[in-house]
């Protein structure tokens, strides 16, 4: 199993509409989680990190569920400029705590 | 705001060719980082630097060496490229372990 698991998608969202994807986590030590944004041929940025109490940024909001071990993210008012592919990060809760990434959630914005 | 930085950009080497991935990152962070991108398996760790003088293996180590030669830059290469490590290469770093980093415009090599 892996670590870090997420739907691939597509998931094809309407402008302006609202769309959330979970991802899920093997590692019940695990402390820091994080969401990435990928663009087409481009390199990872990271879009926000996830706290225990649920944090958002804008129209982005991200939730922690430690007791099913996921976080989700869920965008609102989607933009074209949304569309990109969106990682799941988890620290693998180790010593040194090295970072896992999730293959990914594609997201496809459409007019 | 250079951030991280790694050369070359696009790179196709004959099977066993060696090469060198370069990397710097003008950030002053402890942590570097390489990781390979492939279709459907996400990032997956090749070598980390927790710090300067320090390398470790990460999840996909075979057939690749690393060089922490200061604290702002890390190596990667390839001592005899095979059709397997054909792949997108990104060099990231962060301050502390386990926590946010940042990475390169990524590398994309194909062996042939």
């Amino acid at each position: 199993r892996k670590e870090v698991e997420q739907d691939p998608g597509p998931f094809n969202v309407p402008e302006g509409a609202t769309v959330a994807f979970n991802c899920t986590y093997s590692n019940s030590a695990s402390q820091s989680f994080f969401w990435y944004r990928q663009d087409c041929r481009k390199e990872p940025k990271l879009l926000m990190s996830v706290y225990s109490s649920g944090n958002e940024d804008g129209r982005f909001t991200a939730q922690l569920n430690r007791a099913s071990q996921y976080i989700s993210l869920l965008i609102r008012d989607s933009k074209l400029s949304d569309s990109a592919t969106y990682l799941c990060v988890v620290n693998s809760g180790d010593s040194w705590g090295k970072l896992q990434f999730g293959a990914g959630t594609q997201v496809v914005v459409t007019p | 705001n250079a951030g991280v930085t790694q050369t070359p950009k696009f790179q196709v080497l004959k099977t066993g060719q060696s090469m060198t991935l370069q990397c710097a990152q003008d950030m002053n962070h402890n942590s570097m980082y390489w990781y390979r991108q492939d279709p459907g398996m996400g990032l997956r760790l090749i070598y980390y630097s927790a710090s300067e003088g320090t390398t470790d293996k990460g999840e996909v180590p075979n057939g690749y060496n690393v060089s922490r030669l200061n604290k702002r830059e890390f190596s990667l290469r390839l001592e005899s490229a095979a059709p397997s490590q054909t792949s997108v290469y990104f060099c990231a770093s962060g301050q502390n372990s386990g926590n946010t980093i940042y990475f390169g415009e990524g590398s994309w090599l194909t062996v042939v």
